[in-house]
């Protein structure tokens, strides 16, 4: 399977706790984004990176979450002291650009559901 | 601030008819535009994209209209599946980034 992966799948934890997810994007794409999506609405932007480099962070992304793109392939994204309002669907992105202005599609896994109690 | 909007969260068209789904953005900087696919548990699937260069572009059953004048673009389906039956979105590209819309929950019926 040459698609994005994400995981986990799942992850309920408590009000408090850190948590941590993976994405490993398609293999020759530069590019990766982390959005998240709560029901009845669409992915918001959370934040995207060209190679190791992140471009850009979205105002959503308080400093509880930091995301991190070491060596240009995949990428964690960390959410510290999780709070009920960050129980979303967060999903992972990637395409292929040869420059950081230039459009193209991306394509998502599967996302992490993230229910915090 | 919503910049793109989709205003019908549902549509239901009956199997073999044309399905429309629409999007209106706010922003006249946007220059790429795309719509996925979404069905439950699963991320959006990538179906047709269009430049703002164009105001068509046809895939299959699949065509992208794109008025810029308006900022409005739709998504005919002709004809409609009942495997079409799913969440559409539409989305715009400043530079790379992806803005999406709130999405329009479409449904064939046999």
């Amino acid at each position: 399977d040459t698609g994005v992966s994400q995981n986990p799948r799942h992850k309920i934890t408590k009000r408090g706790q850190n948590v941590t997810f993976r994405c490993d994007p398609i293999s020759e794409h530069n590019r990766l984004y982390w959005y998240r999506q709560t029901l009845g609405q669409g992915p918001e932007f959370l934040t995207y990176f060209q190679n190791e480099a992140q471009l850009e962070k979205s105002r959503l992304l308080s400093d509880r979450f930091s995301a991190e793109r070491p060596k240009g392939s995949f990428s964690t994204l960390e959410i510290q002291r999780t709070e009920q309002g960050d129980s979303a669907m967060y999903l992972c992105a990637s395409s292929s650009s040869t420059g950081w202005t230039q459009n193209t599609e991306a394509f998502f896994g599967q996302g992490t559901r993230l229910t915090v109690v | 601030d919503q910049q793109v909007k989709q205003n019908s969260p549902s549509l239901s068209v009956q199997e073999g008819r044309i399905s429309i789904l629409n999007c209106d953005y706010t922003n006249s900087m946007f220059d790429y535009f795309l719509w996925y696919k979404k069905y439950p548990a699963e991320g959006p699937t990538f179906l047709i994209s269009i430049s703002s260069i164009k105001d068509k572009n046809e895939d299959g059953r699949f065509t992208v209209f794109l008025n810029k004048s308006a900022k409005h673009l739709s998504l005919h389906i002709v004809p409609s599946q009942p495997g079409d039956s799913a969440v559409y979105f539409c989305a715009a590209s400043p530079r790379g980034k992806l803005i999406f819309g709130q999405g329009t929950e479409l449904s064939v019926k046999p």
